[in-house]
């Protein structure tokens, strides 16, 4: 299994504040993403990168923003939290772009805004 | 876009039983996974399994790709098999991204 691992595990914080969730994996992997899901709801794609100064939108839109500066760290921001922001953060990376090859979770970040 | 189905959405079991989870796929996949989400909201990986059938322990999947579905065998459950159990597919039209089912909710009873 590949080493990925999100801090904090849980978040309560108050409106308007920023906030970032941190990501980082050790294997080397290319590929990263970030997942967000509701409470007994499926993982939908918020954002994923190919690799350093690589970012993209995922299927689901979402206001927070993402950066890949280095290759094992893929941080994501909400520059003022909502209470619709309240959510399960999953952070993935695979070893590269490849489509064949399984993806590892860390995890996640469980969010909630007050 | 495709789209991924998983029945039954709700499952309990009283511990010790036998249970087959299914997925349907609409389009050809490069890849597909199960994910078991415990009670704490961790995703674990269970199975990458594209096509063909492995086995780890109590656990077997198989996937029959060119009917476009997959299968989670359980065996013998136990209550720490209660979570949601996902099955998520890469294809080609989603740059490499996984894509997830809504999940099946299994409960197993003491």
């Amino acid at each position: 299994e590949a080493d990925i691992y999100q801090t904090p595990r849980y978040l309560v914080i108050g409106t308007g504040k920023k906030i970032t969730l941190e990501c980082s994996q050790t294997m080397g992997h290319d590929k990263m993403y970030w997942y967000q899901q509701d409470p007994g709801m499926e993982l939908h794609l918020i954002h994923y990168s190919y690799g350093v100064n690589s970012t993209e939108k995922g299927d689901l839109s979402s206001e927070s923003t993402v950066s890949r500066i280095r290759t094992e760290h893929f941080p994501l921001t909400l520059e003022s939290a909502r209470p619709s922001h309240t959510s399960q953060y999953l952070c993935a990376s695979s070893p590269h772009w490849g489509e064949r090859l399984p993806l590892h979770f860390g995890n996640g970040t469980r969010l909630t805004v007050t | 876009g495709i789209q991924v189905e998983q029945s039954p959405p709700d499952l309990i079991l009283q511990e010790g039983a036998n249970s087959t989870l299914r997925c349907n796929f609409s389009d050809s996949v490069n890849n597909l996974q199960w994910f078991h989400q415990n009670p704490w909201g961790q995703l674990i990986n269970l199975f990458y399994i594209p096509s063909g059938t492995k086995q780890n322990g109590r656990l077997s999947a198989t996937t029959v790709a060119t009917e476009r579905y997959s299968l989670l065998y359980i065996s013998s459950s136990q209550t720490t098999d209660s979570g949601v159990y996902f099955c998520a597919v890469r294809w080609g039209g989603s740059q490499g991204n996984l894509i997830f089912g809504k999940g099946t909710k299994l409960s197993v009873k003491p």
